[in-house]
């Protein structure tokens, strides 16, 4: 069965202190692992995908990568406004048409 | 444009009460899926539908139904709903292609009384 796990659950940060996020994933046949970002009362904002061991991709502040076996969500120097939950979630092969498995999110407080 | 939009962004209604709620989008994707959300809780899959045709009912009661009028929107009609069904409601859409990314809307959040 398609599972993720993110942890940790919590994460208080400093202004200006890095930090990352990990995503542990187990599926059968990778189609793709996403992060999104989620604040309170809204939809999940799409950030990344990833497809294969190896790939990174960045923007602003937030790097991804990936391996056979997890995700990390790398955040450089974050601001309070990256203060949200972050989800991860991948599409295995099996499982049904284009579902997405969740992880139970990352919730992030920077402070000033 | 990734933009999915939702509406209403708020709906209060009563057990008894029959209310709609509606997503649109523009980007030519022919995925489009239905999603509930509790607080603190990841979104849970509802509904999936693909070139118009529902081809994923994750067991939702019956209370929830889908429709899909055209390719750019979809709706979910409620009747009868419990206190717990009190969420966020989620739209999503993306191209029919294994892997591709989902692109959510804003959502609107339900409360029963």
């Amino acid at each position: 069965e398609d599972q993720v796990t993110q942890s940790p659950e919590a994460l208080r940060l400093q202004e200006g202190e890095s930090s990352s996020l990990n995503c542990s994933y187990t599926v059968s046949g990778l189609r793709g692992l996403f992060w999104y970002r989620q604040d309170p009362g809204k939809g999940p904002e799409f950030l990344f995908t990833l497809y294969s061991a190896g790939e990174e991709k960045e923007k602003e502040r937030l790097k991804a990568t990936l391996t056979k076996k997890e995700s990390f969500l790398h955040i450089t120097a974050p601001k309070p406004e990256d203060s949200a939950t972050y989800l991860c979630a991948v599409q295995g092969l099996g499982g049904g048409y284009n579902k997405l498995i969740f992880g139970a999110g990352t919730r992030l407080a920077v402070h000033p | 444009d990734t933009e999915v939009t939702q509406t209403p962004k708020h709906l209060v209604m009563g057990m008894t009460n029959k209310k709609s709620l509606k997503c649109e989008q523009h980007m030519g994707h022919r995925a489009m899926y239905w999603y509930k959300q509790k607080a603190k809780k990841p979104p849970e899959l509802m509904f999936v539908y693909s070139y118009e045709k529902l081809s994923i009912n994750e067991s939702v009661p019956s209370r929830f139904s889908p429709e899909c009028p055209n390719s750019s929107l979809l709706n979910l009609h409620l009747h009868a709903l419990q206190p717990e069904d009190s969420a966020l409601y989620l739209c999503a859409s993306s191209r029919l292609q294994g892997g591709e990314t989902q692109y959510f809307g804003p959502g609107t959040r339900l409360l029963v009384l």
